[in-house]
């Protein structure tokens, strides 16, 4: 299957909001509601940040939502901080126990 | 607390098989899907596939069919990825991730695999 469609770079001032987009088919993101998103740091693994599409795990700050319309899940960042700064990945269920990831935005703090 | 170690780097000549270890700790390894992401330099991660400690039952992603091998050994809580045919774009950090229900709560810390000749 294809890698979902992102924006390859984003980038705001402190403080201001932000939204990733993650665009995928009526197969995958469009299908199901099991949108997940991860923040990468450089050299690091991946963090999960939000999962079913707007759920939040324990301990990721509330000033990361997520939501979904259609095809196309998003990924919002509140009163973007020097910390955000990183690459930032969305992942969704494709069906017969697959999953796909998209191809990455890379968040830059102004 | 949930731990995830895993092999150190490799270097393979291409054509040669490589196999990652992914030791897990802290919680009930049989309860939770093991999957495997990789990541080439630069580049987007990638979703290889899964395998239920459990039943030793497994899920590859379409690309790596024929290619990949996933296994695990429940006595000493240790998922393996198993890549064959090695070529240079096989370059990459492999990573192994707790499957929560489709998404993934905890990485291991990546092994970089080097494919050259």
């Amino acid at each position: 299957q294809s890698a979902l469609t992102q924006p390859a770079s984003v980038s705001e001032s402190p403080g201001q909001s932000i939204t990733i987009s993650c665009t995928g088919t009526s197969s995958d993101v469009g299908s199901y509601n099991l949108v997940s998103w991860y923040q990468q740091h450089p050299g690091k693994a991946p963090k999960l940040m939000i999962y079913d599409v707007r759920k939040r795990p324990s301990g990721v700050s509330n000033r990361f939502s997520g939501s979904k319309s259609g095809n196309t899940a998003s990924l919002t960042i509140s009163g973007v901080q020097a910390e955000d700064e990183a690459d930032y990945y969305c992942c969704s269920y494709a069906g017969s126990g697959t999953l796909v990831f998209g191809g990455g935005t890379k968040l830059t703090v102004l | 607390q949930v731990q995830l170690v895993q092999s150190g780097a490799e270097v393979k000549k291409p054509g040669a098989s490589v196999k990652v270890s992914c030791k897990a700790s802290g919680y009930t390894f049989s309860g939770y899907y093991m999957n495997w992401v990789r990541q080439a330099p630069g580049q987007g991660l990638e979703w290889m596939g899964w395998i239920n400690p459990n039943s030793g039952g497994t899920q590859y992603a379409q690309k790596f069919q024929g290619r990949v091998t996933m296994t695990r050994d429940m006595s000493i809580t240790t998922a393996y990825m198993e890549l064959s045919s090695l070529r240079s774009d096989d370059t990459a950090v492999y990573y192994c991730a707790r499957d929560m229900g489709n998404y993934f709560d905890f990485w291991g810390q990546g092994t970089l695999v080097t494919v050259s000749s």
